[in-house]
């Protein structure tokens, strides 16, 4: 399973935009790349998922190089509500089962 | 989406005893994980328990520690035996249920303190 690594916390104020890098330089070739968002007192909850070049969805963007051995998760405008721990997974989809590893994760404090 | 339910949510248990976490999914899964979670720190996978068969133990993870039960495709339990101090964390069921390719879903945790 391909190791992550992201910086351990950011801050930021409200209404910026938020780039979190993860460095995935392992990563196979069947590797998915998924973001999870976790709050205190929850369990994670599934952010993005990709596989190359950029995804967008409602809630964020996931920029992803040509070569994968990163990627960025773009939150637009946060707010105070999106502080949180959010997790760099890369994992093998087989038939529907992925098999993860959580890295450390990057706590990101929202300040007003 | 899959919601899944554990019980207890926390509990404070002595030295030495053994608590059961069920979970709970509302729909039918193949594969259910448990992670465990220990105070600031990041998710591990303890085991994969698919129904039918004997759950699969991350390395550092023994059944007789953490006995899994898969009696269907909704239901599941992990006991954590024997426990000790070091044993305080958050107990996370998960699910790989969703539309999207590999989107885990998660249960709130069970948070056990060991005194």
């Amino acid at each position: 399973l391909a190791k992550t690594t992201q910086p351990i916390s950011m801050d930021s104020y409200e209404g910026q935009e938020v780039n979190i890098t993860c460095s995935h330089n392992n990563i196979a070739t069947n590797d998915y790349i998924t973001w999870y968002q976790q709050f205190p007192s929850q369990g994670p909850r599934f952010i993005i998922q990709g596989y190359k070049t950029k995804v967008t969805n409602e809630v964020a963007s996931l920029f992803i190089p040509a070569d994968r051995k990163s990627s960025t998760l773009s939150l637009p405008r946060v707010s105070l509500s999106d502080t949180a721990v959010y997790y760099c997974l890369v994992g093998v989809n087989s038939g529907g089962y992925q098999k993860v590893t959580f890295g450390t994760g990057t706590k990101l404090q929202v300040i007003p | 989406s899959a919601v899944i339910s554990q019980k207890p949510s926390r509990d404070i248990c002595q030295r030495g005893t053994s608590l059961t976490i069920q979970c709970q999914v509302d729909s039918q899964v193949t594969m259910m994980f448990w992670y465990r979670q220990q105070p600031g720190q990041s998710l591990t996978l303890i085991a994969t328990a698919n129904q039918g068969s004997e759950a699969t133990y991350e390395s550092g993870f023994v059944i007789d520690k953490f006995p899994i039960s898969r009696p269907n495709l909704t239901f599941s339990t992990l006991t954590v035996s024997n426990m000790s101090p070091e044993d305080s964390s958050i107990y996370l069921c998960s699910v790989d249920g969703g539309v999207r390719t590999g989107e885990l879903f998660f249960g709130e945790g069970s948070r056990l303190t060991v005194l």
